[in-house]
C-alpha cells in the first residue's frame, strides 16, 4: 500500500518570499509522484509530475519539485511567491503499472501568501 | 474541449433523501474515479471504473453506488443520505492506469446533508 504525508497543514508566507511545501511518501513498489493545486472553490489542477529521469521537475507557474529516492520525498518549491499562489496544494502518488490508476493523496497544505 | 463536467455544483439534501451526482468526460478516457474531499483529510477514493460496464469499490464506498453504461458518463448515486456524506465530491478521469498520465478533475459538487 502507498501513503503520502504532507508535513505542514498550513504555510503562511509573505509575497515575494521563497516557499517549500514538504511531501514524504511510503510505498513498497515504484510510484509516480504528482503535485496538484486547488484554488478556492475549484477543482484540482496538475502542477507537475515526476515519472523518471532528472530528479528536478519544473511545473507551471514557476513551481518546481525535487524527487529524493533515499528520503522518499518530493518537496515543492517556488523561489518567489505571489498573492495569486494562495491555494491548497496536494501531493499524490500512483503506483507503476497499477490496474486501478487511482491517486493516493496527502491531506493537503494550505499556502497563504500575505502582502 | 469541456474536459470533465459535474452537475450540480451545489446541493442540500435532507437526511434519508437520495440523489445522483452526474459526471461526464469528453476525452474518451477509459478510467474514471469518484473522490470525496473533507477538510484537512485530502481526497479519498469512493468508486472507480476501468471502462464501460466495469466498476469497483475504492477506500470509502459505503452509502454510494455507481454505474458506467457509456465511456463518457459515470454517475454517483447516494441512497439514504446521511450527515456523514456532507462533503465535496470530485469526479476525475485518465487515459491509462499504470502510467504517469494526468488525472483530470471536474469542478466538484458541494453536498450538504442536514
Amino acid at each position: 500500500a502507498q501513503s503520502v504525508t504532507q508535513l505542514d497543514s498550513q504555510v503562511p508566507v509573505f509575497e515575494e518570499a521563497p516557499v517549500e511545501l514538504r511531501c514524504n511518501y511510503s510505498s513498497s513498489v515504484s510510484v509516480y509522484l504528482f503535485w496538484y493545486v486547488q484554488y478556492p472553490n475549484q477543482g484540482l489542477q496538475l502542477l507537475l509530475k515526476y515519472l523518471s529521469g532528472s530528479t528536478l521537475v519544473k511545473g507551471i507557474n514557476g513551481f518546481e519539485a525535487e524527487f529524493n529516492k533515499s528520503q522518499t520525498s518530493f518537496h515543492l518549491r517556488k523561489p518567489s511567491v505571489h498573492i495569486s499562489d494562495t491555494a491548497e496544494y496536494f501531493c499524490a502518488v500512483r503506483r507503476y503499472g497499477g490496474s486501478q490508476g487511482n491517486l493516493i493523496f496527502g491531506k493537503g497544505t494550505k499556502l497563504s501568501v500575505k502582502p | 474541449n469541456a474536459g470533465v463536467t459535474q452537475t450540480p455544483k451545489f446541493r442540500i439534501l435532507k437526511i434519508g433523501q437520495s440523489m445522483t451526482l452526474q459526471c461526464t468526460q469528453d476525452m474518451n478516457h477509459n478510467y474514471m474515479y469518484w473522490y470525496r474531499q473533507d477538510p484537512g483529510m485530502g481526497l479519498k477514493l469512493i468508486y472507480y471504473s476501468v471502462g464501460a460496464g466495469i466498476t469497483d469499490k475504492g477506500e470509502v464506498p459505503n452509502g454510494y453506488n455507481v454505474s458506467r453504461s457509456t465511456t463518457e458518463d459515470f454517475p454517483l448515486r447516494l441512497e439514504l443520505a446521511a450527515p456523514s456524506q456532507t462533503s465535496v465530491y470530485f469526479c476525475a478521469s485518465t487515459r491509462d492506469s499504470g502510467t504517469g498520465d494526468e488525472q483530470y478533475f471536474g469542478p466538484g459538487t458541494r453536498l450538504t446533508v442536514t
